[in-house]
């Protein structure tokens, strides 16, 4: 079974430029998260998806960051412009939310963001 | 008072020693409790859940204390490929809001 898959890999961009993150989820799992990893912390939820629907974004910064999941699959994370704060590695993970509510996440390897 | 919180080590160990790590979180409406392991440079991956009884799988033993908030991990006969961050992953009921801490960095020595 195929993982989580994010590209790119790696993105390096300079400061005020727009970059966009992509992630298509396992396969039949219905949520998918976009966490921030910074240097030598634990990933923090940027947003999570229910299907097509954004569930839990409080900690999107919204005046810069944007995600969509059209048709509930794929989700493309962007930000515009980037400042030199944003650079972290940013995860992808995805999840089958059953009946009873539990759920494994499964991280995908992440696009590493250098912003000069 | 961050939401959950670790020691950060880094814990160093010889191969064969049992280490523990413990995490403590703050919401007492906390119901999930997990360890995910992440190697340098990659993923967090699902090391084990934590369930209210206690649960073992091989070598590791995780116990969560609702009493006091904090679950445990504990690794017996520690080997060198055990060299990773260990994160205390904890997640409430309803909004399945999920928390992170800042891992627990272990370096196995041989």
């Amino acid at each position: 079974e195929a993982g989580v898959v994010q590209s790119p890999r790696y993105k390096i961009i300079e400061k005020k430029q727009p970059v966009a993150f992509w992630c298509n989820p396992i396969s039949g799992h219905n949520t998918l998260y976009w966490y921030r990893q910074n240097l030598g912390q634990g990933p923090e939820l940027l947003i999570r998806y229910e299907n097509e629907e954004a569930v839990d974004d409080s900690q999107l910064p919204k005046d810069r960051f944007s995600a969509e999941r059209l048709k509930g699959v794929d989700s493309t994370l962007k930000i515009q412009p980037a400042e030199l704060g944003d650079s972290a590695v940013y995860l992808c993970a995805s999840s089958l939310i059953g009946g009873m509510g539990t759920d494994t996440q499964y991280f995908g390897p992440g696009t590493r963001l250098t912003v000069l | 008072r961050k939401e959950v919180e670790q020691d950060p080590g880094p814990f160093n160990v010889p191969e064969g020693a049992t280490v523990a790590f413990n995490c403590t979180y703050s919401n007492s409406a906390s119901q999930s409790f997990f360890w995910y392991r992440q190697d340098c440079r990659k993923e967090p991956k699902l090391l084990m859940s934590v369930y209210s009884s206690g649960n073992e799988d091989g070598r590791f033993t995780a116990q969560l204390n609702r009493a006091s908030q904090y679950i445990s991990l504990l690794i017996r006969d520690s080997k060198l490929s055990d060299s990773a961050t260990y994160l205390c992953v904890v997640r409430d009921t309803g909004g399945f809001k999920t928390i992170f801490g800042a891992g627990t960095r272990l370096f196995v020595k041989a």
